[in-house]
């Protein structure tokens, strides 16, 4: 079974400093990795997903995440924050080996960017 | 290109009734996904449907139930309802069982039972 484990809770920074959100997944198989944000009340925005190849993976609104299988991670990154990426941000897996599929969720980071 | 939708947005219930939450999918996607998500909590899987059948579920007792409808839209019961089931319910679409494809979420519905 795969589980995801989002370490920070919450993370507070400054606006135009860079930023790392923490993930890190467990699996006895072959996954695919994404990276959802929730806005204050609204439902859940892809940002980027990991399917194969470049461990390297940009996605919208300048984010990008870099895929280590070796540290069984998916961090995701943003080298300087703007107020409104002040948002809740979620990883999740999903097994590559299923014949249908779920996503797994972390209990996600909530990203507090101050002025 | 409308996105998924889903009403109604929000729901006031008391404990022990029922409730039904609908769903229609993105154009285009015949796959429709639904979580269940506690307030500070990620989501948590409840089923899937794919050509009107449950095709995986996850750990929720049996008083959760749905159905697919030929034009692949969906909709999640919930019978008996708890205090606990007090949560944001997301629906998500997309095209075909395949693990790589996006899940495109809506903006969900919000229960609460009092």
């Amino acid at each position: 079974a795969q589980s995801v484990t989002q370490l920070d809770s919450q993370v507070p920074v400054f606006e135009e400093a860079p930023v790392e959100l923490r993930c890190n997944y467990s699996s006895s198989v072959s996954v695919y990795l994404f990276w959802y944000v929730q806005y204050p009340n609204q439902g859940l925005q892809l940002l980027l997903k990991y399917l194969s190849g470049s461990t390297l993976v940009k996605g919208i609104n300048g984010f990008e995440a870099e895929f280590n299988k070796s540290q069984t991670s998916f961090h995701l990154r943003k080298p300087s924050v703007h107020i409104s990426d002040t948002a809740e941000y979620f990883c999740a897996v999903t097994a590559r080996m299923d014949s249908s599929y779920k996503l797994i969720f972390g209990s996600g980071t909530r990203l507090l960017v101050r002025p | 290109d409308a996105g998924v939708t889903q009403s109604p947005t929000h729901l006031i219930k008391t404990r022990g009734q029922q409730v039904t939450l609908r769903c229609s999918p993105k154009s285009g996607h015949d796959t429709v996904s639904w979580y269940q998500q506690a307030l500070g909590q990620g989501p948590q899987f409840i089923f899937q449907y794919y050509e009107e059948e449950e095709r995986q579920r996850g750990n929720f007792p049996d008083r959760f139930s749905g159905h697919q409808f030929p034009n692949y839209s969906s909709e999640l019961n919930v019978n008996a309802l708890l205090l606990g089931d007090s949560a944001l319910y997301l629906c998500a679409s997309s095209r075909g069982l395949a693990g790589r494809e996006t899940q495109y979420f809506g903006p969900g519905t919000r229960l609460l039972v009092l």
